[in-house]
């Protein structure tokens, strides 16, 4: 089966600009996460969805940041406007209900000049 | 709050030798623990899941332990090869939810 896709692969915008990222699950995988990883630090989780619904989104930075999931199938999110602390890799993850491990994407590597 | 404390040193073996990375957590007593794999300009994969009540797992020549009275685990990959040099994660699930919080990662070098 095909594994977890994210687009674009890199992305270089300069502040105050708008940047969406789309990550599309593994088939059948209700659930789909976004996380984070800002340089030098761990990776750290932003949202999870579970289909169409947020579960939780205690990990989004602020309100720039809006991460939509229409349909339950592929994500987007939003950053807008971006601000220089947002660069980072933004990594994309899914799994089927219950199960424990996460398969993830190769993420977007997202500079904000 | 929870955390988990990885090696921020790399770690640096001979191929042939055991590669031994350590994974401390406080403030916490999850139900699992697992270990990620992660290559530069790739996202993580996963490699080993180990559960509470389970003191260790085995997968060829990767095993983990599991200690929740030290509140540690230990990642060892036996005769490394040169192709087993990447970061290695550890990752917990949060308390009551989905999150999933990872360690830093060690970064395992293995010279031929």
């Amino acid at each position: 089966e095909a594994g977890v896709t994210q687009f674009p692969s890199h992305s270089v915008i300069e502040k105050g600009q708008t940047v969406t990222l789309r990550c599309d699950p593994i088939s059948g995988h209700d659930n789909l996460y976004w996380y984070r990883r800002v340089m030098g630090k761990e990776i750290k989780f932003l949202l999870h969805f579970v289909k169409e619904s947020k579960q939780d989104e205690s990990g989004m930075p602020n309100n720039r940041f809006l991460a939509e999931r229409t349909g339950g199938t592929y994500s987007t999110l939003k950053v807008q406007p971006a601000e220089l602390e947002d660069s980072g890799v933004y990594f994309c993850a899914s799994n089927r209900g219950g199960a424990d491990t996460q398969y993830f994407g190769p993420g977007t590597r997202l500079t904000v000049l | 709050s929870q955390k988990i404390e990885q090696n921020s040193e790399a770690l640096n073996i001979q191929e042939g030798k055991t590669a031994t990375l350590t994974c401390n957590y406080t403030n916490y007593s999850p139900a699992y623990l697992q270990w990620y794999r992660q290559d530069p300009g790739r996202g993580p994969v996963f490699l080993l899941l180990i559960r509470e009540n389970e003191k260790e797992k085995r997968k060829e020549r990767l095993k983990v332990t599991f200690d929740t009275t030290l509140k540690q685990s230990l990642f060892h990959i036996t005769a490394s090869q040169p192709a087993d040099s990447a970061t290695y994660l550890c990752a917990l699930p949060n308390t009551g939810g989905f999150k999933t919080i990872f360690g830093a990662g060690t970064r395992l070098f293995v010279k031929a």
